[in-house]
This record gives structure tokens, C-alpha cells and sequence, in this order.
């Protein structure tokens, strides 16, 4: 079946930068990704939907400012996070719908801003 | 405002039992149903789906049923292996297929004890 590529599986980084976060669809083109934040023993809350070419649309109470979310191409989907504050560690998944195949996750990202 | 509930957090059965996850939504215009394993650290992976015109959808040993007049849907799992340990999110989206946003429930801890 189709595949997302999300890296990095695991980040550690210090409050104040910037992590970008990518999902890549493998053999297959990807016209829309969803970006996902996990917390613990919580639901997996849409943060943004990524259109190829256009803005990305971002769900209530999220910053766009802080959440960058590009989708230059049909294959790749990049999410930044920028300057990091310890309340954004977190686990980030990507998500692509596919034709005739529903929706497949990438296998995400465990943020660990210190 | 939770559109999908899972209300038990978790769920412990014996290996060769079924096992029974249950899901509740409140939008009415949700249209299809998915129910996704996930594995700590990892992306969920989808399971089964079903769609509003039909009450039940099975593969394998995995079978949804849907009662839309109750806004509920269930996950049998028979017979449950420990393999199947995991957390199970059931998700609803008002389309089937379409690009909408998907809506997670908070998810079930399931643990098959051999």
C-alpha cells in the first residue's frame, strides 16, 4: 500500500530554535496532508490541513506563525516548529489521503523541546 | 466538545476471547467510520472502515458493526491475540473518501494476555 515517510522519528532540541518535521509520500502524489499533535493518553488533534501550491489551513486555536506548515510539491509536506517552548514537545503525524485507500500516517515524530 | 468518544480508556481480555471496542459519536453528518491501531512512538495504522450505508464490515478477524440511529459503532476483535495489544482509535469523517479532516476519539488501550 502507499507509504508516508515522516522524519525524524525522534528530536531533541533546545527552547528557542526552529525543528522541521517532513512527510514525504512515497509512490503516490499527495494533493492534501494533515499535520497531527498527540499529547499523552489524548486524541490525535488535527492542527492543520496542507493543500500543494496554496496556504496551508490551520484548526482553530493553532498559530500559523508558530506552526509552518509548506507543501511545495505533491510528494513532500514539511512542518516547522518555530522557536520551540518545552509545551510544544509533543507527537507530530502527518497524513495523506489516498485514492481508493483511505487515509495513511507516517509514523511520527516524538518532539522533546529542553 | 468530543464528536467521538471512546469512554472506556482501556481494555484487558485473554488471548482466544473476543474483544469488544467501543466508539460513540454525536455529528450526524459523519459519514464513514475507521478504527486505526497504534503502537507507542509510532503512526496509527488502519484497521477497518465502514461506511453509513452499511451496519457491518468484516476482514478478517477484525469486524466493525454500525448502528446509526444509536451513533454508534463497535470493533470485534476474535480471536484476540497478545499481537493486537495496542491503542485502538475509532475516527469519523463526513465523507467517505473526500479530503475532509478526519476526528479521532481519545483512543482504548487494548491488552491480550496469553
Amino acid at each position: 500500500g502507499a507509504v508516508v515517510s515522516q522524519h525524524p522519528s525522534r528530536v531533541i532540541c533546545k527552547s528557542g530554535t526552529s525543528v522541521k518535521i517532513e512527510c514525504r509520500s512515497l509512490d503516490f502524489q499527495a494533493t492534501t496532508m494533515f499535520w497531527y499533535r498527540q499529547f499523552p493518553k489524548k486524541s490525535l488533534m488535527l492542527m492543520a490541513t496542507s493543500n500543494e501550491g496554496s496556504k496551508a489551513t490551520y484548526e482553530q486555536g493553532v498559530e500559523k506563525d508558530k506552526f509552518l506548515i509548506n507543501h511545495a510539491s505533491l510528494t513532500l509536506s514539511t512542518l516547522t516548529v518555530t522557536s520551540a517552548h518545552p509545551e510544544d514537545s509533543s507527537f507530530y503525524i502527518c497524513s495523506a489521503r489516498v485514492s481508493g485507500e483511505g487515509y495513511t500516517f507516517g509514523s511520527g515524530t516524538r518532539l522533546t523541546v529542553v | 466538545d468530543q464528536q467521538v468518544k471512546q469512554n472506556s480508556p482501556s481494555l484487558s481480555v485473554q488471548e482466544g476471547r473476543i474483544s469488544i471496542l467501543n466508539c460513540d459519536y454525536t455529528n450526524s453528518m459523519f459519514d464513514y467510520f475507521l478504527w486505526y491501531k497504534k503502537y507507542p512512538a509510532e503512526g496509527p495504522t488502519f484497521l477497518i472502515s465502514i461506511s453509513s450505508i452499511k451496519d457491518k464490515n468484516e476482514d478478517g478477524r477484525f469486524t466493525v458493526f454500525l448502528n446509526k440511529s444509536a451513533k454508534h459503532l463497535s470493533l470485534h476483535i476474535v480471536p484476540s491475540q497478545p499481537g493486537d495489544s495496542a491503542v485502538y482509535f475509532c475516527a469519523a469523517s463526513p465523507a467517505r473518501g473526500g479530503s475532509e479532516k478526519l476526528v479521532f476519539g481519545k483512543g482504548m488501550k487494548l491488552t491480550v494476555n496469553p
